[in-house]
């Protein structure tokens, strides 16, 4: 099954931000959205927000706003997912995932990656 | 927000035996195109999420046909009708008819 693929852990330290890659192997991401979705340990899935590339429109959840930026290059097929002003409850295994349509919504989420972990740590 | 609720929260099975899972919205899932955006997916320990039922009861390419799904507005269940070591691992509800997407909080399935 084609899966996306995510850049390595990353560690962070308490005020600082971290920015996680997808690449979409063979595709491009010029009509569909993307989705990012976080996973606390142990937790469940949470739903960080997403961007409709064609129209480059981005939609967050509101506990980020502010906080997230997700961008694609749609030239190199990568899509980003910058959080700022990290606190140690956003270590998380954070995903993308790949709509499949042009927009957030309506669509079901698949591709996955295979998850970044963001660790926050002083 | 579109509140996902789920129960039973965790479920032990006997191999060969059915499991079945609630999933509860807070708003109707029906969109105005007629089609209701739910969707079921499974996360095996170690693994990403990965697509099982889309539209309430339309099975993923590849899935196979002991999975099946049911329901609409706000009720729906997924039903496994006999379950298998494989199948070990949190399924998850999300629904898609607005942003925010939300999923559910899971439900557990373990082998007795």
């Amino acid at each position: 099954q084609v899966q996306l693929v995510q850049s390595g852990a990353e560690v962070r330290k308490p005020g600082s931000s971290v920015k996680v890659s997808c690449k979409s192997p063979g595709g491009t991401f010029r009509s569909d959205a993307m989705s990012w979705v976080r996973q606390a340990p142990g937790q469940g899935l949470e739903w960080v927000g997403g961007i409709i590339p064609m129209f480059r429109i981005t939609h967050y959840a509101q506990k980020f706003q502010g906080r997230v930026t997700i961008t694609t290059d749609e030239f190199s097929t990568m899509a980003y997912m910058e959080l700022s002003s990290l606190r140690s409850d956003d270590t998380a295994v954070y995903y993308c995932a790949r709509s499949s349509g042009y927009h957030l919504k309506n669509n079901w989420l698949d591709p996955w990656g295979q998850g970044t972990l963001v660790t926050v740590s002083s | 927000d579109i509140v996902m609720t789920q129960t039973p929260l965790s479920l032990s099975v006997t191999p060969g035996q059915p499991a079945s899972i609630s999933c509860k919205s807070s708003q109707s899932l029906l969109n105005s195109d007629g089609k209701t955006y739910l969707y079921w997916y499974l996360q095996r320990p170690g693994q990403s999420p990965q697509l099982l039922i889309h539209e309430v009861s339309n099975r993923f390419s590849g899935v196979p046909d002991r999975f099946s799904g049911s329901g609409s507005g706000t009720d729906f269940t997924l039903k496994i009708s006999r379950v298998e070591a494989e199948d070990v691992g949190v399924y998850y509800c999300m629904q898609t008819i607005e942003v925010p997407l939300t999923f559910g909080p899971g439900t557990k399935v373990d082998i007795k």
